[in-house]
């Protein structure tokens, strides 16, 4: 599976639409881009994924670029509650088999 | 949303007894589950897949005859931590996927706080 990179940490005020980035420069045409979170002593919770195409759900909007090496998860209007470490994983989807390979993820901290 | 619990939430124990963590999936079936550890300040670490009705694949330097996998039928994985010893103090988590659409996700139990004292 591709690595991906994202920043360490960002702050967002509240109420402001939080961006988050991840690179993934060596993506294969079969890897789906999927974006997990993981709020304090809780298990990850599935957020979103896409292959190519801008997808947006009730949570979030996740924005792919033409060539696909990077993208964009956005959080429309950021509550206290979404302060998490959110993780961008690039992996081969379909099976339902592949596994999901973590990296440090980028901590997302709300402030009022 | 697909639900996947997970029981215990937190269990301490003595140095050497075993300890059991249950996952199972409520509104699904799930062909295939997941085990990680997760260490504090640390990401999420892959220990095993594990698939309904064959043995689990451990990932490199998983030890299979301490952290034993049973995948019995397509609700339920356990976890059994043999002869726990204080290093394997840890936050453990399943998970399991379902399969929608073109894609797969994979949905997260609450995980387990293991104290081995």
């Amino acid at each position: 599976d591709a690595k991906t990179t994202q920043p360490p940490s960002m702050d967002c005020a509240e109420g402001r639409a939080a961006n988050l980035p991840c690179n993934h420069s060596t993506i294969s045409g079969n890897e789906y881009v999927y974006w997990y979170r993981q709020i304090h002593s809780q298990g990850p919770q599935y957020i979103i994924h896409g292959l190519k195409n801008n997808e947006t759900n009730e949570m979030a909007s996740l924005i792919i670029t033409e060539d696909r090496k990077s993208s964009t998860l956005i959080l429309p209007h950021a509550t206290l509650r979404d302060t998490a470490v959110y993780y961008c994983i690039v992996r081969v989807a379909g099976s339902g088999g592949n596994k999901l390979v973590f990296g440090a993820g980028t901590i997302l901290r709300v402030k009022s | 949303g697909a639900v996947v619990s997970q029981h215990p939430s937190w269990v301490i124990c003595k140095s050497g007894t075993s300890v059991k963590i249950e996952c199972r999936s409520l509104d699904f079936q799930a062909t295939t589950m997941f085990w990680y550890r997760q260490f504090p300040k640390q990401s999420l670490m892959l220990m095993a897949t594990s698939n309904e009705g064959s043995k689990a694949t451990y990932e490199q330097g998983v030890e299979k005859d301490k952290f034993l996998i049973n995948h019995a039928s397509l609700t339920l994985s356990t976890l059994t931590v043999t002869s726990a010893h204080p290093e394997d103090s840890s936050f453990y988590i399943c998970s399991a996927t379902s399969l929608s659409g073109p894609g797969d996700i994979q949905y997260f139990g609450a995980g387990t706080r293991l104290s081995v004292l």
